[in-house]
């Protein structure tokens, strides 16, 4: 499978624990993305990188949000002293740098519920 | 704040109808406007949109853009229970690569 995986599809965690979700992106794809879905709603986006750099982070993503890239490959994700509304599908994304398109291509995306 | 809007929320049909959802935009420099397909999974990418008035068509789903009046639709006829899914719409905007997406459309077709 040559897609975008992520790592774990599920996680269940009690308030205040720490959580880290990864995401390898499709080989070749410089650009990975990073967003939130809560029921109901679209995705929002969280962070971004360019290879290893992290170019762009949104006001959603508060200091206990983590995110890296460290060898322009594989991100993480962390999440500290998770709380309840942290709850939901975290997905990842990944793009070519490319002219003429902007296409992004999903991961299936990791579901965290937080007791 | 850029935001995107869809319209309607929620759509339920029968086999064989004809849907028309609609997406419409208020973006600062507006790059792009892309349709996904999501069926409890991941989003998947339909079509992707920059110049006005080019309809772009894949099989019974088709997608045109309005620049001037900042909305664009998809149709999608002949629907199937195949169909039934959440329609998102993303825009892109020049300077940044991040998605703006709407709440989407959840369609739901009926045999």
């Amino acid at each position: 499978d040559t897609g975008v995986s992520q790592d774990p599809r599920h996680k269940i965690t009690k308030r205040g624990q720490n959580v880290t979700f990864r995401c390898d992106p499709i080989s070749e794809h410089n650009r990975l993305y990073w967003y939130r879905q809560t029921l109901g709603q679209g995705p929002e986006f969280l962070t971004y990188f360019q290879n290893e750099a992290q170019l762009e982070k949104s006001r959603l993503l508060s200091d206990r949000f983590s995110a890296e890239r460290p060898k322009g490959s594989f991100s993480t994700l962390e999440i500290q002293r998770t709380e309840q509304g942290d709850s939901a599908m975290y997905l990842c994304a990944s793009s070519r740098l490319q002219t003429g398109t902007d296409t992004q291509y999903f991961g299936p995306g990791t579901r965290l519920t937080v007791l | 704040e850029d935001k995107v809007v869809q319209s309607p929320l929620s759509l339920v049909v029968h086999e064989g109808d004809t849907v028309t959802l609609n997406c419409s935009y208020e973006v600062t420099n507006f790059r792009s406007l892309l349709w996904y397909k999501q069926e409890k999974k991941a989003p998947t990418f339909l079509f992707m949109l920059t110049s006005s008035g080019i309809e772009k068509k894949s099989g019974r789903l088709s997608s045109i853009l309005d620049k001037k009046e900042l909305f664009s639709i998809l149709n999608i006829t002949a629907t199937q229970t195949g169909d039934s899914a959440v329609y998102l719409c993303a825009v892109v905007t020049s300077g940044t690569y991040k998605y703006i997406f709407g709440t989407g459309t959840r369609l739901k077709v009926l045999a």
